[in-house]
């Protein structure tokens, strides 16, 4: 139980164009997702929070702009990284916690991202 | 601001000895202390935690120590073997005026089992 799928797993895109990854919570229905960005050997960035039915919350230093979150259901959240440039190439993961919990959270296998 | 700590960043030793990797935080509302181990390329895979309310938790050969006083966590892994070689992070939560608690990562310690 418990599993996270992300899709895709891995993307190349042009500069500027727009990339869309998806998190979904397979068995078990999620209100909070979160979403992380890892550049190679570093750790995992909170990017942002997201909750069914609400707009999403960033950290500081993301721009909301460029990365849309949508959280349209208990299962399903969406990451949009608009207008994508190299510097954005990285490892996107996702994690979903299970409603009702309040620290539990399952990952996601990660996007890789390449923009050329 | 919210920090989560890690030492040492790198970290090798023989089989069958024991690696300790230290963390602290800043926030002392923090209440769970989850610790994770990555593999290249993979997602991060949760090998214990532990809430505020117990000072130590065991499994098998991990054990994790927690002192709220001073903030600080540690991660023990006894009888090491080669296939414990990948990166450890260290997470804390940091609880919020609204309905959810996220978790910001440590920088992570590489950790190298030498047959």
């Amino acid at each position: 139980g418990a599993v996270v799928s992300q899709h895709p797993s891995w993307v190349i895109c042009k500069s500027g164009t727009s990339v869309k990854i998806e998190c979904r919570s397979l068995d078990f229905q999620a209100t909070t997702m979160f979403w992380y960005r890892q550049f190679p050997k570093q750790s995992l960035m909170l990017m942002a929070t997201s909750n069914e039915g609400s707009k999403a919350t960033y950290e500081q230093g993301v721009e909301k702009d460029k990365f849309l979150i949508n959280h349209a259901s208990l299962t399903l959240s969406t990451l949009t990284v608009t207008s994508a440039h190299p510097e954005d190439s990285s490892f996107y993961i996702c994690s979903a916690r299970p409603s009702g919990r309040t620290d539990t959270q399952y990952f996601g296998p990660g996007t890789r991202l390449t923009v050329l | 601001g919210e920090n989560v700590e890690q030492h040492p960043s790198t970290l090798s030793v023989q089989e069958g000895d024991s690696a300790v990797i230290k963390c602290t935080y800043s926030d002392s509302a923090s209440n769970y202390f989850p610790w994770y181990k990555q593999e290249l390329g993979k997602r991060p895979q949760l090998i214990i935690d532990i809430r505020s309310n117990v000072g130590e938790k065991k499994d098998q050969r991990i054990a994790v120590t927690l002192n709220k006083t001073a903030k600080h966590f540690s991660l023990h892994i006894t009888e090491t073997q080669p296939e414990d070689s990948a990166v450890y992070f260290c997470a804390a939560s940091i609880p919020s005026v609204s309905s959810y608690d996220k978790v910001i990562f440590g920088p992570g310690t590489s950790l190298s089992v030498i047959p």
